[in-house]
C-alpha cells in the first residue's frame, strides 16, 4: 500500500539547532505531499505542501521542505529552532483518492 | 473567520450506547472529511463528503460507524453500539473546492470519545 513513513517518533533538539525532521514516501506516481503541525488541544494546521510546482517548499514559522524524488524523502526543515516550535508533526500523502494518509507523526521537542 | 468547530470536545460513553459527532465545516467549504486518530498514530481517514453527497466511505471500519452531511454543510459521524476499541480522537476537516488533490484541508479541533 502506498504510504509516508516517518523515521523517528521524537526528536529533541536544543533552542537554535536545526531542526530536521525525516519522513519518506512510497508511492508509483509523483504524490501531492503535506506537513502539518499539531499543538495541543488544537486541530491540525498546514506548515506546507508539494504539489509539483517546485521542489523546494517553503512554508510558515521559518520551515521548509525539499521534494528528493531519487531519495523518495520530503524531509522537513528549520535552521534555527524555536521553543515554539514544539509540537507534533505529521507527514501526510494524497495521491488520486482525496483523503490525506498520514505517517505516524514525530514529537518535536525544543531543550533551553 | 471561523474555522471547523467540532461538538462536543469531549464524549464519554459507556459501551453498547449510540453516540453522534458533530462536525460544522468553514462556511462554503464543500468537501468535508472525518478521521479517526488513536494515541500515539497519525489520523486515519473514514469518509467524505462533496457537498451532501457521500464520496467514499471506505474508510469506516464497520456498519456501526454512519456519517451524513444532509443539506451539505453540517455533518454528524454516529457510532451505534460503542466498543472500547472505538475510543479515539475523532477530527474532522474541510476543504473549499472539491477538485483538486492537493488543496489544503483545514481541521477541527477534535472530538475525544472514550468508552468505558
Amino acid at each position: 500500500a502506498q504510504s509516508v513513513t516517518q523515521l523517528g517518533s521524537h526528536v529533541s533538539v536544543s533552542e537554535g539547532a536545526l531542526v530536521l525532521l525525516r519522513c519518506n514516501y512510497s508511492s508509483s506516481v509523483p504524490p501531492y505531499l503535506f506537513w502539518y503541525v499539531q499543538y495541543p488541544n488544537q486541530g491540525l494546521q498546514l506548515l506546507l505542501k508539494y504539489t509539483s510546482a517546485a521542489t523546494l517548499v517553503k512554508g510558515i514559522n521559518g520551515f521548509e521542505a525539499e521534494f528528493k524524488k531519487s531519495e523518495t524523502s520530503f524531509h522537513l526543515t528549520k535552521p534555527s529552532a524555536h521553543m515554539s516550535d514544539a509540537a507534533e508533526y505529521f507527514c501526510a500523502w494524497t495521491g488520486s483518492a482525496r483523503q490525506l494518509t498520514f505517517g505516524s507523526g514525530t514529537q518535536l521537542t525544543v531543550l533551553p | 473567520g471561523a474555522g471547523v468547530s467540532q461538538s462536543p470536545r469531549y464524549k464519554v460513553t459507556k459501551r453498547g450506547q449510540d453516540v453522534a459527532l458533530r462536525c460544522d465545516p468553514i462556511s462554503g467549504h464543500v468537501s468535508l472529511y472525518w478521521y479517526r486518530q488513536a494515541l500515539g498514530q497519525g489520523p486515519e481517514f473514514l469518509t467524505y463528503f462533496n457537498y451532501e453527497a457521500q464520496q467514499d466511505k471506505s474508510g469506516l471500519p464497520n456498519d456501526r460507524f454512519s456519517a451524513e452531511r444532509p443539506e451539505g454543510s453540517i455533518s454528524t459521524l454516529t457510532i451505534q453500539r460503542t466498543e472500547q476499541r472505538d475510543s479515539a480522537m475523532y477530527r474532522c476537516a474541510s476543504s473549499p473546492t472539491g477538485g483538486a488533490h492537493h488543496n489544503e484541508q483545514f481541521f477541527g479541533p477534535g472530538t475525544r470519545l472514550t468508552v468505558l
